[in-house]
């Protein structure tokens, strides 16, 4: 079983629609979480942190389930530009290294 | 430019030939990271350094490949006996250690294997 796990999509949604991701980790002691952003060709780009208590950064929601184990990342009005790749990463412990998910991928059309 | 710069951005090398990537970090991150990445998947973990101690290989690691970062500034990455299947873009990401803090990826060296 993969460490962290999503689905790989593709995500199809127009223009203007919510869209919800979800993101299981295995390992119960993962302490910090992330969203990151890929582009195609491009590296990935923090989208933002997940905080236990759940954190919005303008359209995108982000929340934590430690009890089920997934983080998700929730897209409001979702625009053109949206359309890359999500990675949801995970960390163990200040000591410990960062793992990524392979990635959900999101087509926004017109 | 204070980000992470990896160099070359682009290799080609024949099969069986040795090649070695750098990367420079963002000057105050202490723990850097290096990932695989084919197309369709997500990166996938190599190593990772904090300072110039290795903490952690991939048990997915051939002993073809191996790492060094000798003064815990600058890394670098060397595959030798390249096979075919190597191609894929690898990424070295940066990061101040402790909770919570941003991971900061060079934008990659591409590795072909013809």
């Amino acid at each position: 079983r993969k460490e962290v796990e999503q689905d790989p999509g593709p995500f199809n949604v127009p223009e203007g629609a919510t869209v919800a991701f979800n993101c299981t980790y295995s390992n119960s002691a993962s302490q910090s979480f992330f969203w990151y952003r890929q582009d195609c060709r491009k590296e990935p780009k923090l989208l933002m942190s997940v905080y236990s208590s759940g954190n919005e950064d303008g359209r995108f929601t982000a929340q934590l389930n430690r009890a089920s184990q997934y983080i998700s990342l929730l897209i409001r009005d979702s625009k053109l530009s949206d359309s890359a790749t999500y990675l949801c990463v995970c960390g163990y412990s200040s000591a410990s290294k960062i793992i990524f998910g392979s990635g959900t991928r999101l087509s926004i059309r017109p | 430019d204070t980000g992470v710069s990896q160099d070359p951005r682009h290799k080609i090398t024949k099969r069986g030939q040795n090649v070695t990537f750098r990367c420079d970090p963002i000057s105050e991150h202490n723990r850097l990271y290096w990932y695989r990445q084919t197309l369709g998947q997500g990166p996938e973990f190599l190593t990772y350094f904090q300072n110039e101690a290795q903490l952690e290989k991939s048990r997915l690691l051939s002993d073809r490949f191996s790492a060094e970062r000798p003064k815990g500034s600058f890394s670098t990455l060397e595959i030798q006996r390249t096979e075919q299947g190597d191609s894929a873009m690898y990424l070295c990401a940066t990061q101040v250690r402790g909770q919570n803090t941003e991971a900061f990826f060079g934008q990659g060296t591409r590795l072909t294997v013809v």
